[in-house]
């Protein structure tokens, strides 16, 4: 149990052009889903915590306008790359947690994004 | 602010000894729980162990247990019986309380462990 899937795995898109990323919380319901980013050979980085139907919480120096992100069910959100640059390719991944306290997080695969 | 310091960036063991892969931590609430990750090549994050602050009992699954020393805020990795697949990025993160009921995850820089046949 407690499977989080992601999709796309990986995506090349050119400078400029938006990307989507979805995350599925295949088998519970998460009201807290977290949106993480890692360079290569780094830590992971919060990028932000949303909850189901209200506004994500982003942390200090993450753009909201270029990441957007949307909780809208129980099973999925979204994070969405707007106008990606060269400098934005990176692993996302994606977490969720069962109660909403964050006891456990059931991590995604990630997704390596390359833009061009 | 809660911090994790991982100091080992790579560590080597020889398949079937045991290692100890370091995590020490700083935070000032009495109340937060310390994860331990394994990251293979493929990128998944798995998670391993779990201790929290007010367990009196160090916590162990099956390979894996957790060495913690509270009052030197340090909560090190064991692996027994090292396995070629054992090898990957390893990562000590604790749970840092906002008060609001959403926690987050604040991770350490990550120890490589290679094994060798």
């Amino acid at each position: 149990g407690a499977v989080v899937s992601q999709h796309p795995s990986w995506v090349i898109c050119k400078s400029g052009t938006s990307v989507k990323i979805e995350c599925r919380s295949l088998d519970f319901q998460a009201t807290t889903m977290f949106w993480y980013r890692q360079f290569p050979k780094q830590s992971l980085m919060l990028m932000a915590t949303s909850n189901e139907g209200s506004k994500a919480t982003y942390e200090q120096g993450v753009e909201k306008d270029k990441f957007l992100i949307n909780h809208a069910s129980l099973t999925l959100s979204t994070l969405t790359v707007t106008s990606a640059h060269p400098e934005d390719s990176s692993f996302y991944i994606c977490s969720a947690s069962v109660s909403g306290e964050g006891y456990e997080q059931y991590f995604g695969p990630g997704t390596r994004l390359t833009v061009t | 602010a809660q911090k994790i310091t991982q100091t080992q960036p790579g560590m080597f063991v020889q398949e079937k000894e045991a290692v100890t892969l370091d995590c020490t931590y700083d935070t000032s609430d009495p109340s937060y729980g310390l994860f331990w990750y394994k990251q293979p090549s493929s990128g998944e994050m798995i998670f391993l162990i779990y201790q929290g602050s007010y367990d009196q009992q160090n916590a162990t699954e099956g390979r894996y247990s957790l060495n913690f020393q509270k009052a030197r805020k340090s909560a090190n990795l064991v692996i027994s019986a090292s396995q070629l697949g054992d090898s990957a990025m390893y990562f000590c993160a604790m749970r840092e309380s906002r008060g609001t009921g959403f926690q987050k995850l604040v991770f350490g820089t990550g120890t490589r462990l290679l094994v060798s046949p």
